[in-house]
């Protein structure tokens, strides 16, 4: 069965910051890999996802994720963070032998201080 | 608007009561998913459609949970004999399965919140 670590649960940064939120996942075979975002207040929104090709992925709002095979590894990245990235943060794996399921790892709340 | 859209957004029942909750995915969307958050934790998966078929619900957390989607647009999550473990989030999302098949982005409603007294 696949499974997901978010290993930082909490974190908090002053604005300008740099960001990065670890996610490993267990599974041998191919993945699609995803971030989630949920704002306070809103519904789950789709950062980034990667499908296959260059490990490296941009999403929307300077966010990036880096998809290391070797590590079973898909961790968040943001060079400056701003008090508007306040919110959760999940990282998400559906596996290609697994049907339509997300595999969600258990979030990482981001405070980010004015 | 026209995201996923769920009803109703609050829900609080005494144990022992029945509940159903709906969804209404995005309109062309042709996959429909179910997942349960719990305080602190990611969404679990619990069931999901292709059209009206109900593909994978070996994931439902007992045989008090079932779900439906009869004419392959809109979907009900129904509980019955609620326990006080029941309370959580209940999320929907849909997709568009294409030809690369499971390379789909599911997209997310605002989740029925249950509070079982």
């Amino acid at each position: 069965a696949q499974s997901v670590s978010q290993h930082n649960h909490h974190v908090i940064l002053s604005e300008a910051a740099s960001l990065e939120l670890g996610c490993n996942y267990s599974y041998g075979g191919t993945v699609n890999l995803f971030w989630y975002v949920q704002y306070p207040g809103q519904h789950l929104q789709l950062l980034l996802k990667y499908f296959s090709g260059d490990p490296l992925v941009k999403g929307i709002k300077g966010f990036e994720a880096e998809f290391i095979k070797s590590k079973f590894s898909f961790n968040l990245r943001k060079p400056s963070v701003q008090w508007s990235d306040t919110a959760e943060y999940f990282c998400a794996v559906n596996a290609w032998n697994a049907g339509n399921m997300l595999t969600f790892g258990g979030g990482t709340r981001l405070m980010v201080k004015p | 608007d026209t995201g996923v859209s769920q009803d109703p957004r609050h829900k609080i029942t005494k144990r022992g009561q029945n509940v159903t909750f709906r969804c209404d995915p995005i309109s062309e969307h042709n996959r429909l998913y179910w997942y349960r958050q719990t305080l602190g934790q990611g969404p679990e998966f619990l069931t999901y459609f292709q059209n009206e078929a109900q593909l994978e619900k070996s994931r439902l957390l007992s045989d008090r949970f079932s779900a439906e989607r009869p004419k392959g647009s809109f979907s009900t999550l129904e509980i019955q004999r609620t326990e006080q473990g029941d309370s959580a989030m209940y999320l929907c999302a849909s997709s568009l399965a294409g030809r690369e098949g499971l390379r789909n982005e599911q997209f997310f409603g605002p989740g029925t919140r249950l509070t079982v007294l």
